[in-house]
């Protein structure tokens, strides 16, 4: 059973770089197959794509966020990060982590729990 | 960009009920379209895909329907641990918009 977990600060200054981790157990990142996503989740708000990775290293990010977004990847770690620079309250929200399959169907098969990050004084 | 929509963007409903959700997409993707089920303080869960594969262990009771712009999840008699916000989303194109969501609580 593959199962993500997100860690990093629950509270970020604005002006400051948000980075989350995301740690995938049950399954390898460099297996293949997958992008490996963020996504976020606004206070009583929709789901927004932030952005993903393959594990060779390829990438794709949200127009909307791409000048302040990168997203990583360490295969040896089966980790893959987010940062998010210069940070406002606006990015206010519970981050996720998730899979997406993309053999055949094209779906978000397994979540994170989500973390909930503060961008505040 | 495909933007979706939803309808209801609420709905009450007993347990027993069938219910209804519609997704439409601005243009055709096909079949696209994702379901996914969120509870609160949960992340979301797969529940369709291909508009209308049943993920594994999702029950039997969720069914998926539609192809083009128009889509359907039907719920064919609502239990209590179906009251959730229901989502759609596009996989047509690269980082396929949600929509917006349909909350169905209990009436």
């Amino acid at each position: 059973q593959v199962q993500l977990q997100e860690s990093g600060p629950g509270l970020v200054k604005p002006s400051q770089t948000l980075s989350l981790t995301c740690t995938v157990s049950g399954g390898s990142i460099s297996s293949g197959g997958y992008y490996w996503s963020w996504i976020r989740q606004h206070p009583g708000k929709g789901l927004e794509w932030i952005g993903y990775i393959y594990y060779s290293g390829s990438t794709y990010y949200n127009p909307s966020l791409k000048s302040r977004v990168t997203i990583s990847v360490d295969t040896s770690k089966n980790q893959f990060s987010l940062k998010l620079s210069s940070v406002t309250a606006a990015d206010t929200a519970v981050y996720y982590c998730a899979r997406v399959e993309v053999r055949g169907v094209i779906a978000i098969d397994y979540w994170g729990q989500g973390t909930l990050v503060t961008v505040s004084s | 960009d495909i933007q979706m929509t939803q309808s209801p963007s609420s709905l009450s409903a007993s347990v027993g009920d069938r219910v209804t959700i519609t997704c439409r997409a601005s243009q055709s993707i096909s079949s696209y379209l994702n379901w996914y089920q969120q509870k609160p303080g949960k992340a979301p869960k797969l529940l369709i895909y291909a508009a209308s594969s049943l993920q594994s262990g999702v029950p039997s009771r969720f069914s998926g329907s539609g192809s083009g712009t128009d889509f359907t999840l039907t719920i064919s008699s609502l239990q209590p641990e179906d009251f959730a916000t229901y989502y759609c989303q596009q996989s047509y194109s690269t980082l396929g918009l949600f929509g917006p969501g349909t909350k169905v609580d209990i009436k």
